[in-house]
């Protein structure tokens, strides 16, 4: 079945833009995470939801960043006013239920470039 | 705070040896996963491991899981080009769904 995608693949905008990138998670998964990847880091935790609910938001830097998920399904990273440092890979990641032993099944990512 | 630290963080090696990639974690958890990454790609899970003395073998890749140390390794058997990667170990904290992430293993396999 397909796996998790996400869009757009790449995105270049200016200091202070806003912009959105979405996540279309595994048919059936109720967990979904977002993560961002530095270059030569492992993947930091943003945000996780279960269902329609952020059930934690600890990652998230500051309050430029923020996500919704209204159905259940389809996710959105919104990030405010962006900055140089907000450059990075952002990948979705989504499993069966959340929590526990259950594998993370990671998207391609979104690769963001602030200049 | 849960840190996770890999070791090598670069691996250059012929086809045909043998290596292993280590990964230490700070404090107790639960499960201890290993990704697969190709440039520009996705992760990929390799393994997950659940219980002190878990051993899980794919192919030419075998992980294993030591708790009271802290430490999962994953074995690397007659290296193949195929293998060319960077390894992550994430380890998840006790009863939260978060994962704490290595800084990953970039691993090169030369013909």
């Amino acid at each position: 079945g397909a796996g998790v995608s996400q869009t757009p693949s790449n995105k270049v905008t200016e200091k202070g833009k806003y912009v959105e990138l979405r996540c279309d998670p595994i048919s059936g998964h109720t967990a979904l995470y977002w993560y961002r990847q530095s270059l030569g880091q492992g993947p930091e935790f943003l945000i996780y939801f279960q269902g329609t609910g952020a059930a934690d938001d600890s990652g998230l830097p500051n309050d430029r960043f923020f996500a919704v998920r209204p159905e259940g399904s389809v996710s959105t990273l919104k990030i405010q006013r962006t900055e140089r440092g907000d450059s990075a890979v952002y990948l979705c990641a989504s499993s069966l239920f959340g929590g526990g032993p259950e594998t993370q099944y990671f998207g391609p990512g979104t690769r963001l470039l602030v200049l | 705070e849960l840190k996770v630290e890999q070791n090598p963080l670069f691996l250059s090696m012929q086809e045909g040896k043998n290596y292993t990639i280590y990964c230490n974690y700070s404090t107790t958890s639960d499960r201890l996963y290993w990704y697969r990454q190709d440039p520009g790609k996705s992760l990929e899970s390799l393994f997950v491991l659940l219980s002190n003395g878990a051993v899980k073998q794919e192919g030419r890749l075998m992980a294993s899981l030591d708790t009271k140390a802290r430490l999962s390794t994953l074995h690397i058997t007659a290296a193949v080009h195929d293998l060319s990667a960077t390894y992550f170990c994430a380890v998840g904290l006790d009863s939260n769904y978060q994962l704490i992430w290595g800084a990953g293993t970039k691993l090169i396999i030369k013909p």
